[in-house]
């Protein structure tokens, strides 16, 4: 099982600072099985980014992804106040499919 | 618009069964694979299980093989979990959610807002 490490667990910011959120994997994940989602409070979970680097339909573009191998970020270029919010990490390109345990991005 | 919706969810004693629904409507329903995704209250995301686009293909965490039975009906547009000898770590809420672009070894874009379950004597 791969198993993804997001730390810490949680960050603070103010809004319109950059946000830098890391995940590593215990093993090597293609970039093409490698996606992040924002869950905010009281809602269900929502595809930001695919195939590590890819934006999810409607998704704004302060946010990207980049990594290889291990490791993998989820940036945030200017932070609104609906980001704040959980972020997860997920790998899907093997069963048992795995999320991280999050990343809280709070307001500072 | 996509929407997923799920039902059956309720308070249960351990060793107990319940059945999972989760009705799909605005696509082409079998076209895509799909997953059930659990969150404990307060907790993260832990994946449960998948079904291919056809059913011929399931996958199950190790924390419910052998205990949850993921189906789906392609008439009616459902997907079903099977949740037998429930344990109390089993509360949660479940999601079912679609993977994109058809193959179960996508990213899910499309999630419903869950059904809580809870096991509890």
């Amino acid at each position: 099982e791969v198993v993804l490490t997001q730390s810490p667990g949680t960050l603070s910011f103010s809004p319109g600072e950059r946000a830098t959120l890391s995940c590593r994997a215990s093993e090597s994940v293609s970039n093409s099985y490698l996606g992040w989602y924002q869950q905010r409070p009281g809602q269900a979970p929502r595809l930001l980014i695919y195939g590590t680097s890819n934006r999810a339909t409607g998704i704004p573009d302060r946010f990207s992804g980049s990594g290889s191998g291990t490791d993998f970020t989820l940036t945030i270029s200017r932070l609104q106040p609906d980001d704040f919010a959980v972020y997860y990490c997920h790998q899907y390109g093997t069963a048992p499919y795995t999320f991280g345990q999050g990343t809280k991005v709070e307001i500072k | 618009e996509v929407e997923l919706v799920e039902s059956g969810g309720g308070l249960v004693q351990p060793g107990r069964s319940l059945r999972l629904s989760c009705a799909a409507s605005g696509f082409t329903f079998n076209d895509y694979a799909f997953h059930w995704v659990r969150q404990a209250p307060g907790k993260g995301l832990e994946w449960v299980s998948r079904i291919a686009w056809n059913g011929g293909s399931i996958a199950y965490a190790d924390s419910v093989k052998g205990r949850f039975t993921m189906s789906r009906d392609n008439a009616k547009n459902s997907l079903y979990l099977e949740m037998n000898s429930l344990r109390s770590e089993d509360t949660a809420l479940y999601y079912c959610a679609r993977a994109a672009f058809g193959g179960y070894s996508y990213p899910l874009d499309s999630w419903g807002q869950g059904t809580l379950v809870t096991v509890s004597s």
